[in-house]
């Protein structure tokens, strides 16, 4: 058990539909990223915040949305779902905000999302 | 091309054996190369890293670099059925914010 928490752990939901996956990281933990794994992309960065604010961003699409609140959980929104988007989001944190250094990533156990 | 390069496999071999897991990468900034172990229905978590060019040991498990050819392996000793899983190579780059994984290569070790 890695320390990460994620909720939902399944979603299932229609196109054009709008879903939150919440994560809250190790306990001490500043930093969250989330990843989206699909069977054709594998395993991709999506944005990181740290202490609240965004300090990076890959290649997330405009329809999705995040943000990090005071007690340091973050969510992901999706919105105006498409059947592409059915895959496991992960999130991961760890205790900085990188800088150079090695900053391990600890993983949430993920929520599966189906978009029929 | 994709930054970090990996075989997806899938690879099976019998218990016991010594198993080579590989990647290639193109970005000549990344300094340190992880290896996460993946297993289903399971977040993917931090085997062992190195840092720069060399090997790193840790039980059964040897992680090497080649920063001339970029090249980074994961050999496996002796093999156990539990070693089944999805391994993945990953570098970290921005300073460490964000990992690039490779695909994955899907490990099934046969009793």
């Amino acid at each position: 058990d890695s320390g990460v928490t994620q909720t939902p752990k399944h979603l299932i939901t229609a196109t054009g539909q709008r879903v939150t996956l919440r994560c809250s990281p190790r306990s001490g933990d500043l930093s969250v990223y989330w990843y989206q794994q699909s069977l054709d992309q594998g395993l991709q960065f999506l944005i990181q915040y740290y202490n609240g604010e965004e300090r990076a961003k890959g290649n997330i699409l405009e329809r999705f949305s995040a943000q990090q609140f005071p007690d340091l959980h973050s969510e992901l929104n999706l919105s105006s779902l498409e059947l592409g988007d059915s895959a496991l989001y992960f999130c991961a944190s760890s205790p900085r905000s990188g800088g150079g250094s090695y900053n391990e990533q600890f993983f949430g156990p993920g929520t599966r999302l189906t978009v029929l | 091309q994709k930054e970090v390069e990996q075989d997806p496999g899938p690879l099976s071999v019998p218990e016991g054996a010594i198993v080579s897991l590989n990647c290639t990468y193109s970005n000549s900034a990344f300094q340190y190369f992880m290896w996460y172990r993946q297993y289903s229905r399971k977040g993917p978590e931090l085997l062992m890293y190195t840092y720069s060019s060399g090997n790193k040991e840790d039980g059964r498990f040897t992680a090497q670099v080649d920063k001339s050819s970029k090249y980074i392996s994961l050999f496996i000793r002796d093999s156990q059925p539990s070693d089944s899983a999805t391994y993945l190579c990953a570098c970290p780059i921005q300073g460490a914010q964000k990992l690039v994984f490779g695909q994955g290569t899907r490990l099934t070790i046969n009793p």
